[in-house]
């Protein structure tokens, strides 16, 4: 079993709906937990970062993590064009300042957002 | 101002070849990073230098060797190329070892005939 996993789509939504993108996992280790957005052909970029269990909000974006079901979700609202592109969530078990910590990633969801 | 830059975009090369990219970063960053991103999209972690120093380096082969001639630069020599290794590579960079932070660069795409 893969340590994250994440249904790689194609998903495929109109504009102004709200998106929900998942990962699930294993290690019940894990305690900070991330998104990045990755256009084509270029490098990732982080959207949301949070510890533990609860809700982030930043924007139309909004993290929610349930460490009881191992469970993680992003979700964007009235989405845009703009925000086709691939979701890569990402998790790690210790503080990411810590030199040893590794950051796990899921293999990304592809999100298609049309006019 | 591009701010962490990789160089070659695009590699193709021979099975057997050895080649380098190079990684640039202008944010003043201490600790850069090597990801290989697989044809299933996953991305790994290869290697982390600090300051210069190598801080994570994980299962990688050892045809793989990272170079840091300073913190604005890390560099990616791969020995012997195999078929196995076409990937995309990105280059990161962060300031500390604050991961959640990271700046990726485009990505280098290296295909092995």
């Amino acid at each position: 079993q893969k340590e994250v996993e994440q249904d790689p789509g194609p998903l495929s939504v109109p504009e102004g709906a709200i998106v929900s993108l998942n990962c699930t996992y294993s290690n019940s280790a894990f305690q900070y937990f991330m998104w990045y957005r990755q256009y084509s052909r270029k490098g990732p970029e982080l959207l949301m970062y949070t510890y533990s269990s609860g809700n982030k909000e930043d924007g139309r974006f909004t993290a929610q993590v349930d460490k009881s079901s191992k469970y993680i979700s992003l979700f964007i609202r009235d989405s845009q064009p703009s925000d086709s592109a691939t979701y890569l969530c990402a998790m790690s078990e210790s503080h990411l300042s810590r030199s040893a910590s590794k950051i796990i990633f899921g293999s990304g969801t592809r999100l298609s957002i049309r006019p | 101002d591009t701010a962490v830059s990789q160089t070659p975009k695009y590699l193709v090369t021979q099975m057997g070849n050895d080649k380098s990219i190079k990684c640039e970063q202008n944010l003043g960053h201490d600790t850069m990073y090597w990801y290989k991103q697989d044809s299933k999209k996953f991305l790994k972690i290869m290697f982390s230098y600090n300051n210069k120093e190598l801080i994570i380096n994980e299962t990688v082969p050892n045809r793989f060797s990272p170079k840091s001639p300073d913190k604005a630069h890390l560099n990616l020599h791969i020995n012997s190329l195999e078929l196995g290794d076409s990937a995309v590579y990105f280059c990161a960079s962060s300031q500390g070892t604050r991961r959640e932070t990271q700046y990726f660069g485009p990505g280098t795409r290296l295909l092995v005939l």
